[in-house]
């Protein structure tokens, strides 16, 4: 069945280290997208994409960035990580003109 | 302040209606949602209304639209302790549906 996955579950790391967060989904989706989620703030975008080479700065993207080399994946990586970088990290897919966003399970990212 | 809000909690008993309520702020949002976030788990799309509609019914689910209060309700008839979840409210206003602004949730109890 085709699905959306991210790894790893969890990730504990320190200040300042590069964290990279991987999304792989095969509904061979054009939209990609990459949202936090923080208590009482819902999901925020953090980067989207439309397709292989396109990438786009959501509402809170500074920090971040994401690169689609290829249509299943659109990895999130942080350049420097931060303690306020510590959230739930949510990857979506979805197809162009779609109304609907497929989410995956979800990164706890810990940042000590 | 958020562009969607939600009230934070709702506690019913079994059997009883739920009603969850949104408030957003841009008239120029084309597709409202409703999704659903059971514990440790992505988030899952229940139902959705497109905004030149007024109510939506999907079994037990019942979506109002009222576009000059620009409020959204969910209605969830005899409800069930499965339906114990956090709810979110969300908003997208581009005609493809694909950039979505979220609610900060409302976390449904159901108690027994």
């Amino acid at each position: 069945d085709a699905e959306i996955t991210q790894s790893p579950r969890h990730k504990i790391t320190e200040t300042g280290r590069q964290v990279t967060l991987a999304c792989h989904q095969t509904w061979n989706h054009n939209n990609m997208f990459w949202y936090r989620q923080d208590l009482g703030h819902g999901l925020r975008l953090i980067h989207y994409s439309y397709g292989v080479q396109d990438t786009n700065k959501g509402e809170v993207s500074d920090g971040y960035s994401v690169s689609r080399s290829n249509t299943e994946d659109l990895p999130l990586t942080l350049e420097s990580a931060a303690s306020s970088q510590t959230s739930v990290y949510f990857c979506a897919s979805g197809t162009s003109g779609s109304y609907e966003q497929y989410f995956g399970p979800g990164t706890r990212l810990t940042v000590t | 302040g958020e562009d969607v809000e939600q009230s934070l909690f709702l506690s019913v008993r079994e059997g009883d209606s739920s009603v969850i309520n949104c408030t957003y702020t841009d008239s120029s949002s084309t597709y409202l949602y409703w999704y659903k976030q059971e514990p440790g788990a992505g988030l899952q799309l229940l139902t959705y209304i497109f905004s030149n509609m007024d109510m939506k019914q999907d079994q037990r689910l019942t979506v109002l639209l009222n576009k000059k209060d620009k409020h959204l309700s969910l209605r969830i008839a005899d409800t069930q302790t499965g339906d114990s979840a956090i709810y979110f409210c969300a908003e997208s206003r581009d005609n493809a549906g694909n950039m979505l602004t979220f609610g900060g949730g409302t976390r449904l109890m159901v108690k027994p």
